[in-house]
């Protein structure tokens, strides 16, 4: 089946640097990802729809210039927390759309100090 | 844009008995797809269930079934047999079936308690 992978699975940072988490279709060529987040028991939001070659799409209340989202391949977009501060601190999960499917990858916990 | 509510928070269950989790969505749409996935302590979302709105034969995943009431806007899950594995929070999701490359809304989610 179609595997979705994001690295880290865990990030612990300061308070004022930037954190990169990578999301990546392993099997399977995807031209549109998108990238949820998740607070403790709540439900997914989603922040931002990325394509492939071109600029993401920010659902409103997003701030396109903390969340940075790249997706510069077929198998692979970027979510870079800028400046992060603790109240970014979050579970963030991206997805990827394979053959009319939408794959899970098993989320990132960001915690900022 | 679309709404999905689940009404229930949390939901309890004995091992062996069947459950159901609530789910209603308002669209203006005619054509879209339902789903439920199941989050377990371990947060990978796994998909349960499927629908196709233009299908009327409701959906069947082994122990996981659906009632889907076009009409009523409304897509519960049946869990029969429970097993202390599908202790989990259950999120139903509306897409449009406009185009695969629309995110899925998510609802609030029900948490599935399941007692030995």
């Amino acid at each position: 089946g179609a595997v979705v992978s994001q690295h880290p699975s865990r990030v612990i940072c300061k308070s004022g640097t930037s954190v990169k988490i990578e999301c990546r279709s392993l099997d399977f060529q995807a031209t549109t990802m998108f990238w949820y987040r998740q607070f403790p028991k709540q439900s997914l939001m989603l922040m931002a729809t990325s394509n492939e070659g071109s600029k993401a799409t920010y659902e409103q209340g997003v701030e396109k210039d903390k969340f940075l989202i790249n997706h510069a391949s077929l198998t692979l977009s970027t979510l870079t927390v800028t400046s992060a501060h603790p109240e970014d601190s979050s579970f963030y999960i991206c997805s990827a759309i394979g053959q009319g499917e939408q794959y899970f990858g098993p989320g990132t916990r960001l915690t900022v100090t | 844009a679309q709404t999905v509510t689940q009404s229930q928070p949390e939901m309890s269950v004995q091992e062996a008995e069947t459950v159901t989790l609530s789910c209603t969505y308002d669209t203006s749409e005619s054509d879209y797809y339902l789903f439920w996935y199941k989050q377990p302590p371990s947060r990978q979302m796994i998909l349960v269930i499927r629908q196709e709105a233009y299908k009327q034969q409701n959906a069947t995943e082994n122990r996981f079934s659906v009632n889907f009431q076009k009409a009523a806007k409304s897509f519960s899950l049946k869990i029969s047999d429970s097993q202390l594995g599908d202790a989990a929070m259950y999120f139903c999701a509306y897409r449009t079936a406009l185009n695969s490359g629309y995110a899925l809304n998510f609802g609030k989610g029900t948490s599935l308690l399941v007692t030995p």
